[in-house]
């Protein structure tokens, strides 16, 4: 099955400054990688996702890159602020078979004002 | 995209004592996930649910701790039986709609 590791587990960066957290997936038939936003007492937030015929997705500070040869995604926030603070989950699955999504281990991100 | 309606959002419960926790979507989906999220962890996926035919279940959980019902294509229910400590978690089932997953507010489970 599929298996997603995600790096770093902990990240902490000054107000204004970029954050990149990374993902790797291990099955070639996954072509879906979200991610998602969880703060603290609630469940996981969609704030972007890419699939595998895209390269690179943009909304506004936040992006997502994809290299399918290599089998790793990246999510990169620029401008941070504090309320980007939480953590921040990767997954990926296939898709077009509607199978479940498998999940990175999360980043806290904690972004000092 | 679908949404979906979970519940209870949370309990505390006897050990000992089962909780079984619904989720309603607003349309039909072939597909129900249910997942487990222990403190500070990921979220790891328990069972598939299909309509109409027995749950899937991932390494680590069973039918008799954790039963699925699937009576229909907009709702399911798992059951979270015989619970101990170690079943505190925060509990959330999942979709597949269009274009992506969405998932239920889930239910944090706290077991005394």
């Amino acid at each position: 099955g599929e298996n997603v590791e995600q790096h770093p587990s902990t990240l902490s960066v000054q107000e204004g400054d970029s954050a990149v957290i990374k993902c790797t997936y291990s099955d070639s038939a996954s072509n879906y990688f979200p991610w998602y936003k969880q703060e603290l007492g609630k469940g996981p937030q969609l704030i972007i996702d890419i699939r595998s015929n895209v390269g690179e997705k943009k909304d506004q500070r936040i992006a997502v890159t994809l290299n399918k040869t290599a089998k790793h995604f990246s999510l990169h926030i620029t401008e941070t602020q504090p309320e980007d603070s939480a953590v921040y989950f990767c997954a990926a699955s296939d898709l077009n078979a509607g199978n479940m999504l498998t999940f990175g281990g999360g980043t806290r991100l904690m972004v000092k004002p | 995209s679908a949404v979906i309606s979970q519940k209870p959002s949370r309990d505390i419960c006897q050990r000992g004592t089962s909780l079984t926790i619904q989720c309603q979507v607003d349309s039909q989906v072939t597909m129900m996930f249910w997942y487990r999220q222990q403190p500070g962890q990921s979220l790891t996926l328990i069972a598939t649910a299909n309509q109409g035919s027995e749950a899937t279940y991932e390494s680590g959980f069973v039918i008799d701790k954790f039963p699925i019902s699937r009576p229909n294509l907009t709702f399911s229910t798992l059951t979270v039986s015989n619970m101990s400590p170690e079943d505190s978690s925060i509990y959330l089932c999942s979709v597949v709609v269009g274009h992506g997953y969405t998932f239920g507010s889930g239910t944090r489970l706290t077991v005394v």
